[in-house]
């Protein structure tokens, strides 16, 4: 069975500062990875997906994140905090085998840059 | 290009009562997908489709209904409406291969109360 973890509901960082929100995953097969961006009242948008190339994945705006199998996570983190990353992160995972194309998702965290 | 269209994006409704929430893609995407959005919650998937003519059911398909006639048109019927049934409703398309890899585009949500 596949699930998703965000470990923290809420994060707050001040402007210009890093940003990290952390993300652990359970999946039975090599999992396809996903971090999107909901700003208030608007629809999702993909900020990088992991799908079993470099580990090391860049999206846009600054964002990135790691895909660690070792730990089951893959954290998203950005050097530098704008006002304009305030929005809900969910962190999505779909075990990447045929047939598959059913995303799950995590609670959410809400991130709050604080001028 | 308008990508995944929502309509409407409010709606109230009356316990009881019926409603269709259209959804129009433009990117020829075999594959698409409706979800809700409770309060502080991650999105679940209610009905998918592979494909004009084919549809299944997802983790919470229970009070709804959908239809794919054509490749552009992926309405959700809800034929009486409940309380349970306050959320966001997304609606999204994808290319996907099959193997969980392909990004999904969301539209912009219905918002809709049962009163």
């Amino acid at each position: 069975a596949q699930s998703v973890t965000q470990l923290d509901s809420h994060v707050s960082v001040s402007e210009g500062t890093p940003v990290l929100l952390r993300c652990n995953y359970s999946s039975s097969y090599s999992p396809s990875l996903f971090w999107y961006v909901q700003h208030p009242n608007k629809g999702l948008q993909l900020l990088l997906k992991y799908t079993s190339a470099a580990t090391l994945v860049k999206g846009i705006n600054g964002f990135e994140a790691e895909f660690k199998k070792s730990e089951t996570s893959f954290h998203l983190t950005k050097p530098s905090a704008h006002m304009s990353d305030a929005a809900e992160y969910f962190c999505v995972v779909t075990p990447r085998m045929d047939s598959s194309y059913k995303l799950i998702f995590g609670s959410g965290t809400r991130l709050l840059v604080r001028p | 290009n308008a990508g995944v269209t929502q309509t409407p994006k409010f709606r109230i409704l009356k316990i009881g009562q019926s409603m269709t929430l259209q959804c129009t893609q433009d990117m020829n995407h075999n594959y698409m997908y409706w979800y809700r959005q409770d309060p502080g919650m991650g999105l679940k998937l209610i009905y998918y489709s592979v494909g004009a003519g084919i549809t299944d059911k997802g983790e919470v398909p229970n009070g709804y209904n959908v239809s794919r006639s054509t490749t552009e048109d992926f309405p959700l019927r809800l034929e009486l409406a409940a309380p349970s049934q306050t959320s966001v409703y997304f609606c999204a398309s994808s290319m996907d291969r099959g193997r969980g890899t392909d990004t999904q585009y969301f539209g912009p949500g219905t918002r809709l109360t049962v009163l």
